[in-house]
C-alpha cells in the first residue's frame, strides 16, 4: 500500500498571501496525484487531477505541481472561502486509492 | 455533470450492519465507478472499495474484506454499501464518490455524505 504524507498538518496564512501545500508518496506514483479541498460540513471537492491539472471550475489561483513522490499544492492571493482542509490522493497503485492525512489551512 | 444523493444517517447497535445508498445521475454513466470513502470524526478521508456497475467488478481495501460488500442496481442506478459486524470504531460518515472512464482514479464528484452512528 502506498502511503501518502502531508505536511504541515496545519498552515496559517493571511489573506491575500500564498500557501504552499506538501505531498510525500512512500513510493512513485507518476502524476497520478489528485488534490481535494474540504470545507467544514461539505464533502470533498477535486481540485487537481494528474497532478497539474485543474478540475472544471477550479479558479486559477490554485495550480498543482511535482511528480513521482514529491507533490506541492500552491494557492496564491488566498481568499477566505480557500480556508479548509486539503488532502492528497494516489491512484497509481490500487487497490487502495489511498489519502494524505490532510493539511488544515487556517487563517493567520 | 453527475449527481450522487445519499441515503439518511443511520443510528446502529455494535454487532449489526447498516446498507446505505447512493443514486447516481446524470452525465455519462456507461464504465463508471461508484466508491465509498469514510471519514471518521475529526479525522481524514479513507478509501473502502468500489464497483464499476456495468461490469459488476469490485475492488475492496484489504482492511475490510469480509465485512464489506458494494453492489448495484443498474435499474435505478443505485450503488450500495453494506458493512456488517458494526463496532464503535466505525462511527463516520460515509460518502460516494463517482468516476467516469474519462477520469479514471479521481473522484469528480462526491455525495453529499451519510452519517452511520454505531452505539450500545
Amino acid at each position: 500500500e502506498i502511503v501518502m504524507t502531508q505536511s504541515p498538518v496545519t498552515l496559517s496564512v493571511s489573506p491575500g498571501d500564498r500557501a504552499t501545500l506538501s505531498c510525500r508518496a512512500s513510493q512513485s506514483v507518476s502524476s497520478n496525484l489528485a488534490w481535494y479541498q474540504q470545507r467544514p460540513g461539505q464533502a470533498p471537492r477535486l481540485l487537481i487531477y494528474a497532478a497539474v491539472t485543474r478540475a472544471t471550475g477550479v479558479p486559477a489561483r490554485f495550480s498543482g505541481s511535482g511528480s513521482g513522490t514529491e507533490f506541492t499544492l500552491s494557492i496564491s492571493s488566498l481568499q477566505s472561502e480557500d480556508f479548509a482542509v486539503y488532502y492528497c490522493q494516489q491512484y497509481d497503485n490500487w487497490p487502495p486509492y489511498t489519502f494524505g492525512q490532510g493539511t488544515k489551512l487556517e487563517i493567520k | 455533470q453527475v449527481h450522487l444523493v445519499q441515503s439518511g444517517a443511520e443510528v446502529k447497535k455494535p454487532g449489526s450492519s447498516v446498507k446505505v445508498s447512493c443514486k447516481v445521475s446524470g452525465g455519462t454513466l456507461s464504465s463508471y465507478s461508484i466508491n465509498w470513502v469514510r471519514q471518521a470524526p475529526g479525522q481524514g478521508l479513507e478509501w473502502m472499495g468500489g464497483i464499476i456497475p456495468m461490469f459488476r467488478r469490485t475492488n475492496y481495501a484489504q482492511r475490510f474484506q469480509g465485512r464489506v460488500t458494494i453492489t448495484a442496481d443498474r435499474s435505478t442506478n443505485t450503488v450500495y454499501l453494506e458493512l456488517t459486524s458494526l463496532g464503535p470504531e466505525d462511527t463516520a460518515l460515509y460518502y460516494c464518490a463517482y468516476y467516469g472512464s474519462a477520469s479514471p482514479g479521481w473522484f469528480d464528484s462526491w455525495g453529499q455524505g451519510t452519517l452511520v452512528t454505531v452505539s450500545s
